[in-house]
């Protein structure tokens, strides 16, 4: 079946440096995107991506996070001068179309990100 | 905001019981509700869909029901069996155009043999 994955499965990192996760979604889906979730927190939304642009974005997505599709099968989350309460476990997923027409998406495994 | 309210205690269920899992939402209802599992250390996944004009779903062992007038959702598995052991994740799908769905912090099953 197939599936959404993502690098790094764990990355550490210093306070202030910069991270990219990465994520394949699946080959035939259009939308794109990234939630997070915080040690024994609720899942939460980051932003989604269409067509090459963000489609929508939460709070939490500020000027510190950036998304990119760099070529045809990549999906990517950029963290900039990353802060201790970055530390997550970040989670991409794909649809097949948008999700608001009561689309199913799917959930990659996710990368844990620990800033120290 | 939506706020999601599940019971964020751990639920024992005895092998072979029908395990039931809650789900309550304020403000307005969602245009569907969604229910995944999420294994320790490892992405959700999708188990039911469920739309507001919908009052029940079923999948093999599980079934959702959507009470708009209650603002709830009740997720059941039935034949429970250990490997049902997981957290179970409600979500809700604002609609109006809105792509990012709304968690709750999801309820810790356990079957014991």
């Amino acid at each position: 079946e197939p599936e959404v994955t993502q690098t790094p499965s764990h990355q550490v990192t210093q306070m202030g440096q910069e991270v990219i996760l990465r994520c394949v979604p699946i080959s035939n889906h259009l939308y794109f995107y990234w939630y997070r979730q915080i040690l024994g927190q609720k899942v939460e939304f980051l932003v989604s991506f269409y067509n090459n642009e963000i489609s929508e974005k939460s709070e939490i997505f500020d000027d510190q996070f950036s998304v990119e599709r760099p070529d045809g099968s990549n999906f990517t989350l950029k963290i900039r001068s990353t802060k201790l309460e970055d530390s997550a476990m970040y989670f991409c997923a794909s649809s097949e179309r948008r999700r608001t027409s009561g689309n199913t998406i799917y959930f990659g495994e996710g990368s844990w990100l620990t800033v120290v | 905001s939506q706020k999601i309210e599940q019971n964020s205690e751990a639920l024992n269920i005895q092998e072979g019981k029908t395990a039931t899992l809650t789900c309550n939402y304020t403000n307005y209802s969602p245009a569907y509700l969604q229910w995944y599992r999420q294994d320790p250390g490892r992405g959700p996944v999708f188990l039911l869909l469920i739309r507001e004009n919908e009052k029940e779903k079923r999948k093999e062992r599980l079934k959702v029901t959507f009470d708009t007038t209650l603002k709830q959702s009740l997720f059941h598995i039935t034949a429970s069996q250990p490997a049902d052991s997981a957290t179970y994740l409600c979500a809700l799908d604002e609609g109006g155009g809105a792509d990012g769905l709304t968690f709750g912090k999801g309820t810790h099953l356990i079957i014991q043999p």
